[in-house]
């Protein structure tokens, strides 16, 4: 699976938009970025994957560049609740793989009032 | 619907002693794995099963862990003679293999183990 490489923290203020970078510029064809986060004392929480089209659900945006070797998530009016820690991970999803996910050390995001 | 759960959520050992972790997937997902998070690092991959069988087992670390999934839904990882470098927090996960949410892993709150 292609490395990936986060900024280690990073802060918001409470209301705005978040906007966390990621660099996967080793990735694959056949791999999609998935993003975790992880609150305090908590499991990490799936938000959002894709492959080269940008995604978006109830709780976050997926933003791909064009040569799929960096993408942002975004969070588009931040809340205390969510400071944790962001997780960017490229991999294969699907059964010709035991679909392991390789964290890296990820986002530290601080949302402060 | 629930979600993954794990028991115990804390376990406290001493050093030599046998523990049991279990992990209840979400019903009807056939594929789970087993993480282990060290403080202030991200998890790290364990073991992964697909339905009873362990499809991949290559980061336990010793022959001390050993995980079992006897009826392809409750999973157990059990730690042998544990030692002081085994405290960690202990995750399971879950995922689909057919659906929408194909292959995204869904994980439990982990098991807190503390070795004395």
């Amino acid at each position: 699976d292609a490395k990936t490489t986060q900024p280690p923290s990073m802060d918001c203020a409470e209301g705005r938009a978040a906007n966390l970078p990621c660099n996967h510029s080793t990735i694959s064809g056949n791999e999609y970025v998935y993003w975790y986060r992880q609150i305090h004392s908590q499991g990490p929480q799936y938000i959002i994957h894709g492959l080269k089209n940008n995604e978006t659900n109830e709780m976050a945006s997926l933003i791909i560049t064009e040569d799929r070797k960096s993408s942002t998530l975004i969070l588009p009016h931040a809340t205390l609740r969510d400071t944790a820690v962001y997780y960017c991970i490229v991999r294969v999803p699907g059964s010709s793989n035991t679909g392991k996910l390789i964290f890296g050390q990820g986002t530290t995001l601080q949302v402060k009032p | 619907g629930a979600g993954v759960s794990q028991t115990p959520s804390n376990k406290v050992t001493e050093k030599g002693k046998y523990v049991e972790l279990r992990c209840d997937p979400i019903s009807g997902h056939t594929a789970l794995y087993w993480y282990r998070q060290s403080l202030g690092q991200g998890p790290e991959f364990l073991i992964y099963f697909q339905g009873t069988g362990a499809a991949d087992d290559s980061g336990l670390p010793n022959d001390r862990f050993f995980a079992v999934r006897p009826e392809g839904s409750v999973s157990t990882l059990k730690i042998q003679r544990t030692e002081r470098g085994d405290s960690a927090v202990y995750l399971c996960a879950s995922s689909p293999t057919s659906g929408g949410a194909i292959y995204t892993q869904y994980f439990g709150p982990g098991t807190r183990l503390t070795v004395l």
